[in-house]
């Protein structure tokens, strides 16, 4: 069974310029999470999406960043503009969400390392 | 609110001997636990979760931990280290029947000497 997959595994861009993520959750889940990773932390959740709704983005910088799950399978995450600040691992996971089973495992994909120059 | 202390930032050990990874956590409700293993440039990977059955639980690789509600404690432990045990390691709480969302520690780096 594929995993999770994310594109780019690495951006390198400069400040001001856009940037996106993708992410390819695995066949069948149905929910999606975005998280950020800074350097020496743990990741920490940016959106959740449950089928195409975004059903959890209060820790979503809404001023620069926006996501989309279109057909409730891929998912993109944009920065714009990019700040020297966000530079930081942005990973994707997916899960299974069968009604109340929340403690459904989520997996992870290997991340995308954002540089802002 | 919910919150994972993992208390070691660092830990080193020699190759076959024992491993211990500790974490203490803070939750309102009944808990959900896990361990992740994150390899460098590699995802997140599980190691092993408790939700609320026994309270020793065994993950893959050796790996196996212990709920302990009154410490409000999740030890990782392994008996004989590997190197290939040489990773980040994080303890993450979910609260049980709330939506599944993960709170993460800071995180403990695990070195493995010959």
């Amino acid at each position: 069974e594929a995993g999770v997959v994310q594109s780019p595994r690495y951006k390198i861009i400069e400040k001001k310029q856009p940037v996106a993520f993708w992410c390819n959750p695995i066949s069948g889940h149905n929910t999606l999470y975005w998280y950020l990773q800074n350097l020496g932390q743990g990741p920490e959740l940016l959106i959740r999406y449950e089928n195409e709704e975004a059903v959890d983005d209060s820790q979503l910088p809404k001023d620069r960043f926006s996501a989309e799950r279109l057909k409730g399978v891929d998912s993109t995450l944009k920065i714009q503009p990019a700040e020297l600040g966000d530079s930081a691992v942005y990973l994707c996971a997916s899960s299974y969400s069968g009604g109340r089973g929340y403690t459904d495992t989520q997996y992870f994909g290997p991340g995308t390392r954002l540089t802002v120059l | 609110a919910q919150s994972v202390t993992q208390l070691d930032s660092h830990v080193s050990v020699s190759e076959g001997t024992p491993v211990l990874l500790r974490c203490n956590y803070s939750s309102s409700y009944s808990p959900s636990l896990f361990w992740y293993v994150q390899h460098p440039n590699k995802g997140l990977q599980l190691l092993l979760k408790y939700t609320s059955a026994a309270t020793l639980v065994k993950g893959i690789n050796g790996f196996e931990a212990e709920f302990k509600k009154s410490e409000t404690s999740f030890h990782l432990t392994k008996p004989s280290a590997h190197m290939s045990d040489a990773a980040e390691y994080f303890c993450v709480v979910s609260e049980a029947g709330g939506y599944n969302k993960l709170i993460f520690g800071a995180g403990t780096r695990l070195a493995v000497h010959p």
